[in-house]
């Protein structure tokens, strides 16, 4: 069964870079038919996604936080990461990774397995 | 303000049935297929419907999704007290964000 956790710090400082890791086991983080993303969720507030990474290292993200967001992906230790620089107490939320699954009948990607979700608070 | 709109709440009595709406435009929806998930209180979200219809394995038949011009829904029948959740849809969008999601509902089960 697949796995998927994220591990990181629990409390970043504003203007400061917030780093997460997204282990994942049961499962090859290569195959080619699955991308890895990651989604947040502000207290008490709906699911944004963040951004998606494939296994060759191309990436998609959200305009509003591309500038400050790098997603890596280390296919070695199979698993991947995410950094957003210059947080504010905006970027506050559960963060969650997740996988991509694609589905042969539509010729889409889907949400289909979700980390347990990591809260990160940012601190002034 | 979330691009595919959703009702904040929707409630029914156990045993009967409910529909979650999510709308959207022709960039989202209208061209492309719709997904909801399930997030029961302090946990996770769990996909629940996929290509607007199809239930991943393990998911009961009691749940169901269709989409019809820029507009999907959520089926929820048999309603349980197990199934009180926030449900959120989501689909790919040919605008500014790759992906968008619903601001979610919170189905009550009363």
């Amino acid at each position: 069964q697949l796995q998927l956790q994220e591990s990181g710090p629990g409390v970043v400082k504003s203007s400061e870079t917030l780093s997460l890791t997204c282990t994942v086991s049961g499962g090859s983080i290569t195959s080619s038919s699955y991308y890895w993303a990651w989604i947040r969720q502000p207290p008490g507030k709906g699911l944004e996604w963040i951004g998606s990474i494939y296994s060759s290292g191309s990436t998609y993200s959200t305009p509003s936080l591309k500038s400050r967001l790098t997603i890596l992906i280390d296919t070695s230790k199979n698993r991947f990461s995410l950094k957003l620089s210059s947080v504010t107490a905006a970027d506050t939320a559960v963060y969650y990774c997740t996988r991509l699954g694609y589905d042969d009948g539509s010729g889409y990607y889907y949400f289909d397995y979700w980390g347990q979700g990591t809260l990160v608070t940012v601190s002034s | 303000q979330s691009v595919l709109t959703q009702p904040p709440s929707v409630s029914a009595a156990p045993g009967q049935k409910v529909t979650i709406s999510c709308s959207g435009s022709s960039s989202n929806i209208g061209s492309n297929p719709v997904s909801w998930y399930q997030q029961l209180p302090g946990t996770a979200p769990k996909l629940l419907i996929y290509d607007n219809s199809k239930r991943p394995s393990g998911i009961p038949d009691r749940f169901s999704g269709s989409r019809s011009g820029t507009s999907a829904t959520l089926g929820i029948s048999g309603l349980q007290t197990g199934d009180e959740a926030d449900y959120y849809c989501g689909t790919w969008d040919s605008g500014l964000s790759p992906w968008v999601f619903g601001g979610g509902t919170k189905l009550t089960v009363l």
